[in-house]
C-alpha cells in the first residue's frame, strides 16, 4: 500500500499527558498537510510543510502543538498537556505540488478522558 | 486560503435516485475540487475542476463550476447505497491551503 499511512489509528489518553502521532505521506510528495476534525465538522486546517520547511500554521494552533517533518519525509504531531477539547480526529494529508489533489490518510482518532 | 460553504447540510434519498449537492464560495480560484468522506475514514478525492472549465465528468459524478455565481455543484447519477458518506468542497487559490466547510452528509436509502 503506498497510500498516506498514520499511527497509531487510535489514542486515549489522560488530559495533561503529551501525545505524539506520526505520518508517513506518499514517498514522491513533497507537501504535508494535518488537518483536525470535529465529529460532524469538516477537517480543520493546522499546519503544511514543504518539504522539511513548516511554512504556515493556523492562528487556531495553540503553543501546545508542534509539528516536525525531519528530512522531508515522516511528519510527526506532538500535543503537549492534553486538553479534553483537543479530543478529535487528527487527519496527515500530502499532494505532490501546489495545485495537486490532496491525499489523505485514516487519521489518528485522539480521546482525553 | 479560503472555504467552501456545502448546502445541504443533510441530504437522504432512495436508492437509484439523483443527487445534487452545491458549494459556495467568496474570492477567485484556480481550481475547486471535491471530496468524500466515509464514516471514521479519512477524505478521498473524487474530482478537480479548474477555474476556466464550466462542467467535468467521472463516472456517475458531474462538476459543474459557475464561476460568476462563486457557485459549483456536484451531481451523483444513479445513487447507490455505497455512496453514502459526507462530500465536502474545496475551492483553491494559489495558496492550496485547501480548507472545508462543514460538508453535506448524503445517507443513500437501499
Amino acid at each position: 500500500d503506498t497510500g498516506v499511512s498514520q499511527d497509531p489509528r487510535h489514542k486515549i489518553t489522560k488530559r495533561g499527558q503529551n501525545v505524539t502521532f506520526r505520518c508517513d505521506p506518499i514517498s514522491e510528495h513533497n507537501r504535508l498537510y494535518w488537518y483536525r476534525q470535529t465529529l460532524g465538522q469538516g477537517p480543520e486546517f493546522l499546519t503544511y510543510f514543504q518539504n522539511e520547511a513548516q511554512l504556515e500554521k493556523s492562528r487556531l494552533l495553540s503553543d501546545r502543538f508542534s509539528a516536525e517533518r525531519p528530512k522531508g519525509s515522516f511528519s510527526t504531531l506532538e500535543i503537549q498537556r492534553t486538553e479534553q477539547g483537543d479530543s478529535a480526529m487528527y487527519l496527515c494529508a500530502s499532494s505532490s505540488n501546489r495545485d495537486s489533489p490532496l491525499h489523505f490518510g485514516n487519521g489518528t482518532r485522539l480521546t482525553v478522558t | 486560503s479560503q472555504q467552501g460553504e456545502e448546502d445541504p447540510q443533510a441530504l437522504s434519498i432512495q436508492e437509484g435516485e439523483n443527487a445534487t449537492m452545491n458549494c459556495s464560495y467568496k474570492t477567485s480560484i484556480n481550481n475547486l475540487q471535491w471530496y468524500r468522506q466515509n464514516s471514521g475514514r479519512g477524505l478521498v478525492h473524487l474530482i478537480l475542476i479548474r477555474s476556466n472549465e464550466r462542467e467535468k465528468h467521472s463516472g456517475r459524478l458531474r462538476v459543474t463550476l459557475d464561476t460568476s455565481k462563486k457557485s459549483s455543484s456536484l451531481l451523483i447519477t444513479a445513487s447507490r447505497a455505497a455512496d453514502t458518506a459526507s462530500y465536502f468542497c474545496a475551492p483553491t487559490n494559489a495558496g492550496n491551503m485547501l480548507t472545508f466547510g462543514g460538508g453535506t452528509r448524503l445517507m443513500v436509502k437501499p
